[in-house]
């Protein structure tokens, strides 16, 4: 079955350290997207991207976030100056026609840590 | 602002019993609801996914019901199994169609 890749499974960073964080979604699909989940807390949604655009984004994707496809398989995400508290699960997940009729698959995450 | 709760946070059962999980959400205004599970360090799996317009969705031995009026919804495993173990996430889409607002799970345990 088809699936969504992440890489990698673990990043350790410096505070102030710009991370790039890489997902490869799935291969017909058009919708990705980025989630979070502090330890302990509720998955949270970062961004969504279409057509080489963000849709949608929440409070906390701040101008220290930037999404981008750059080329036709992967999407990354970056982090520009990371602060403590980016320290969390990102996941990455796609979907094909978008989030009204259909499931999101999600990656494994990527584990980043911030000391 | 729209919040979803999940009840119990934390469920252990013996195993071949059927259980039911909940959901609650404040707005009823959704596109959807999904119910995910998610194993330790790992991603989310996508278990049923319930339109606003349907009442309730199945796979295998798993059931899914939505009350959209009540901002209620249940997830029924029947006869569990010691793979089931796992954290089950309810999530609903609504406000921007693309983006999810998950509950903080429940954290299941079944014991042969």
């Amino acid at each position: 079955e088809p699936e969504v890749t992440q890489t990698p499974s673990h990043q350790v960073t410096q505070m102030g350290q710009e991370v790039i964080l890489r997902c490869v979604p799935i291969s017909n699909h058009l919708y990705f997207y980025w989630y979070r989940q502090i330890l302990g807390q509720k998955v949270e949604f970062l961004v969504s991207f279409y057509n080489n655009e963000i849709s949608e984004k929440s409070e906390i994707f701040d101008d220290q976030f930037s999404v981008e496809r750059p080329d036709g398989s992967n999407f990354t995400l970056k982090i520009r100056s990371t602060k403590l508290e980016d320290s969390a699960m990102y996941f990455c997940a796609s979907s094909e026609m978008g989030m009204r009729n259909e499931k999101l698959f999600f990656g494994s995450g990527t584990q980043l840590s911030v000391l | 602002k729209q919040e979803v709760t999940q009840i119990p946070a934390a469920l252990s059962v013996p195993e071949g019993e059927n259980l039911v999980l909940n959901c609650s959400f404040t707005d009823s205004a959704i596109y959807n609801l999904q119910w995910f599970r998610q194993d330790p360090g790992k991603g989310l799996t996508s278990l049923l996914l319930i339109q606003s317009s349907q009442r309730e969705q199945t796979s295998g031995r798993l059931n899914a019901s939505l009350d959209k009026s009540s901002g209620r919804s249940t997830l029924y495993i029947a006869a569990s199994q010691p793979g089931d173990s796992a954290t089950y996430l309810c999530a609903v889409c609504s406000g921007g169609y693309n983006k999810l607002i998950f509950g903080a799970g429940t954290r299941l345990a079944v014991h042969p």
